[in-house]
């Protein structure tokens, strides 16, 4: 069936240092493919997308990669801080025949230690 | 308002009563979708509304499960005779919805519902 799913449930790295977080996706027919953060008691919070014809996007300290071969996206944040710290999903929208609605995978929790 | 706005933000009822939940999306958004987020989980689809059009409710996950758009902004989702598996966060989100491109989708905090 159409999924989006993530490699690993836990994260942690060191302040400072690069994060990868790391996403499966199985519907080809995938539109846009965007990440959201989740604080603790809060809502997920959009971080950046990505459309499937593009293979790299940029924003403020984090990169999107989609590797449309193998199904595959990721997120990079460059330098982490201990406000990085949250529960980070990927999310899949179709335009058409999707409802403009959003797949999500289940999270990947990243940690931030000093 | 700035953002979506959701409430109540925490609801204790108990086995077998109706709860109400409240969302105020974004001014502007007429797309209007409801998720649900067990403890731990991933963000499950429950239903979207887009302007005027039939709303899909595809992700409800019962017919005790039913929510409404009046007046093409506020939301209610209403769930009857809750059970304990009811509890969860219910996430609102509203974006533009402008067919052919990727509007982004906000969320709101969250209404905490906890059946006890």
């Amino acid at each position: 069936g159409e999924s989006v799913g993530l490699h690993l449930p836990t994260l942690s790295v060191q302040e400072g240092d690069n994060s990868i977080i790391n996403c499966a996706y199985s519907n080809s027919a995938s539109d846009y493919f965007i990440w959201y953060k989740q604080e603790s008691g809060k809502g997920p919070q959009f971080i950046i997308d990505i459309r499937s014809n593009m293979d790299k996007r940029q924003g403020q300290r984090v990169t999107v990669l989609l590797n449309k071969t193998v199904k595959h996206l990721s997120l990079q944040i460059a330098a982490t801080q201990p406000g990085d710290s949250a529960v980070y999903f990927c999310a899949e929208k179709r335009l058409t025949g999707g409802g403009n609605k959003l797949t999500f995978g289940t999270g990947t929790q990243l940690k931030v230690e000093l | 308002g700035a953002g979506v706005s959701q409430s109540p933000s925490n609801k204790v009822t108990e086995k077998g009563k109706d709860v109400e939940l409240r969302c105020d999306p974004i001014s502007g958004h007429t797309a209007l979708y409801w998720y649900r987020q067990s403890l731990g989980q991933g963000l499950e689809f429950l239903i979207y509304f887009q302007g005027n059009s039939a709303p899909d409710k595809s992700g409800l996950p019962s017919d005790r499960f039913s929510a409404e758009r009046t007046g093409g902004s506020v939301s209610t989702l209403t769930i009857q005779r809750t059970q304990q598996e009811d509890s969860a966060v219910y996430l609102c989100a509203s974006s533009l919805a402008v067919a052919g491109s990727g509007n982004t989708i906000y969320f709101g905090e969250g209404s905490w519902l906890t059946v006890v």
